[in-house]
């Protein structure tokens, strides 16, 4: 089973430059999530989505946007890159929201925006 | 507010046992999760508690307390490929979209 899957692994954008990190599940899950990760700060929730056709806005949404035009997919757009987007995003998807759903993981894209 | 803290860096022998202390101030709270994360890969996830109470699982255990916002991260019989990254994290409720908050990780190193 592929559970999650998220691509590019890693990209080097130029700034100003947009770019769509794409993020897939396989799982059926109803909630997905998209994370930034960088030193010292931990995981940061970017945009979130509870079903297919709704999104919302995590702690650090400005500079990116996010669609769910279905349940499998989950598509990151950073649509004029900046140097401080250089991290490490992670999307994940849980099966919905009650307390012990676990949220899984995607193995992460790694973008430098120089 | 919403804050979680724990430890930024531990180090432990290995066979030996270590404990990894997470406190959380949240508006809200439905559930604490523990999640594993080494070096280059996704975070996995480890435990979940809701209630007081200690869950076991195998060399790992998890503790809570709710009336102090406490919860720690219980290794038993350390490994070294349990050098790793431990994630802390706490549940909002529902009606605060039941987003998982994370603390900024602690940092285990297992010596030989």
């Amino acid at each position: 089973t592929a559970g999650i899957t998220q691509a590019p692994t890693s990209q080097i954008l130029a700034a100003g430059r947009s770019m769509t990190l794409r993020c897939t599940q396989d799982m059926r899950h109803n909630a997905m999530y998209w994370y930034r990760q960088d030193l010292g700060l931990g995981l940061r929730l970017i945009h979130y989505s509870n079903t297919a056709g709704t999104t919302g806005k995590g702690e650090v949404p400005d500079g990116y946007s996010v669609s769910r035009a279905n349940t499998d997919d989950f598509p990151l757009t950073l649509a004029s890159a900046v140097p401080s987007q250089t991290s490490v995003y992670f999307c994940a998807s849980s099966e919905g929201l009650a307390g012990g759903e676990t949220q899984y993981f995607g193995p992460g894209t790694r973008l430098l925006v120089l | 507010g919403q804050n979680i803290d724990q430890p930024t860096e531990m180090t432990a022998t290995e066979g030996a046992i270590v404990q990894i202390n997470c406190t959380y101030q949240t508006s809200g709270f439905n559930g604490l999760f523990w999640y594993q994360q080494h070096a280059g890969e996704a975070p996995t996830f480890l435990s979940y508690n809701v209630l007081d109470g200690l869950e076991e699982k195998g060399r790992f255990s998890s503790f809570l307390s709710r009336s102090k916002g406490y919860s720690y991260l219980l290794l038993k019989e350390l490994q070294m490929k349990d050098s790793a990254s431990y994630l802390c994290a706490v549940r909002t409720p529902y009606n605060q979209g039941g987003k998982l908050i994370f603390g900024q990780g602690t940092e285990l190193s297992v010596k030989p």
